[in-house]
């Protein structure tokens, strides 16, 4: 089973931020909070991760509460083409491997 | 780099036949796998591989062969399709260890009729 909770829809005016939240409150100590995302039926493209430390790219920034419990991505200027399903993971760590568990994720409709 | 490819891009079996489905990635990545993704419902892994001659299961194995004889490809073998293989299906590929980015490539769709 997945290890996030996030809200299974949201919406976001072009141009405004939109700010997505997840759960991970049994997350472990090693454990990395992965974002991708899923443009209509396309396959999942990376977006960001991080470990304790808030991170930013040329796509997103991702905040991380201090106690790792919760996280947020951030798309600071939302566009049409950022209306997909959005996919927080906590990469599970078994010895080396890359596993990724995905859950429902949330679908982000951003609205001319 | 051409990525993650996968072929075929749509597939209509009949029930009981068999069939691969083709992976191939030029990043020379170690780590590879197979997701299967069913309407409304977020991505399942079925079988990875850390690197050739090595494979492992995944969370939904059944009905579904993997092998790694290379680093590029990574094949996925439904031995007898059953309609409850209908889906759609992935291939991933990343570096193996630390925290590196998975590469998706553009799916397989699935239908057994």
């Amino acid at each position: 089973d997945a290890k996030t909770t996030q809200p299974p829809s949201m919406d976001c005016a072009e141009g405004r931020a939109a700010n997505l939240p997840c759960n991970h409150s049994t997350i472990s100590g090693n454990e990395y909070v992965y974002w991708y995302r899923q443009i209509h039926s396309q396959g999942p493209q990376y977006i960001i991760h991080g470990l304790k430390n808030n991170e930013t790219n040329e796509m997103a920034s991702l905040i991380i509460t201090e106690d790792r419990k919760s996280s947020t991505l951030i798309l600071p200027h939302a566009t049409l083409r950022d209306t997909a399903v959005y996919y927080c993971i906590v990469r599970v760590d078994q010895g080396g491997s890359e596993k990724l568990v995905f859950g429902k994720g949330t679908k982000l409709t951003v609205n001319p | 780099n051409a990525g993650v490819t996968q072929t075929p891009k749509f597939q209509v079996l009949k029930t009981g036949q068999s069939m691969t489905l083709q992976c191939a990635q030029d990043m020379n990545h170690e780590y590879m796998s197979w997701y299967r993704q069913d309407p409304g419902m977020g991505l399942r892994l079925i079988h990875y591989s850390v690197g050739a001659g090595i494979t492992d299961q995944g969370e939904v194995p059944n009905g579904y062969n993997v092998s790694r004889s290379t680093t590029e490809d990574f094949p996925l073998r439904l031995l007898s399709a059953a309609p409850s293989q209908t889906s759609v299906y992935f291939c991933a590929s990343s570096y193996a260890g630390g925290s590196y980015e998975q590469y998706f490539g553009p799916g397989t769709r699935l239908t057994v009729t």
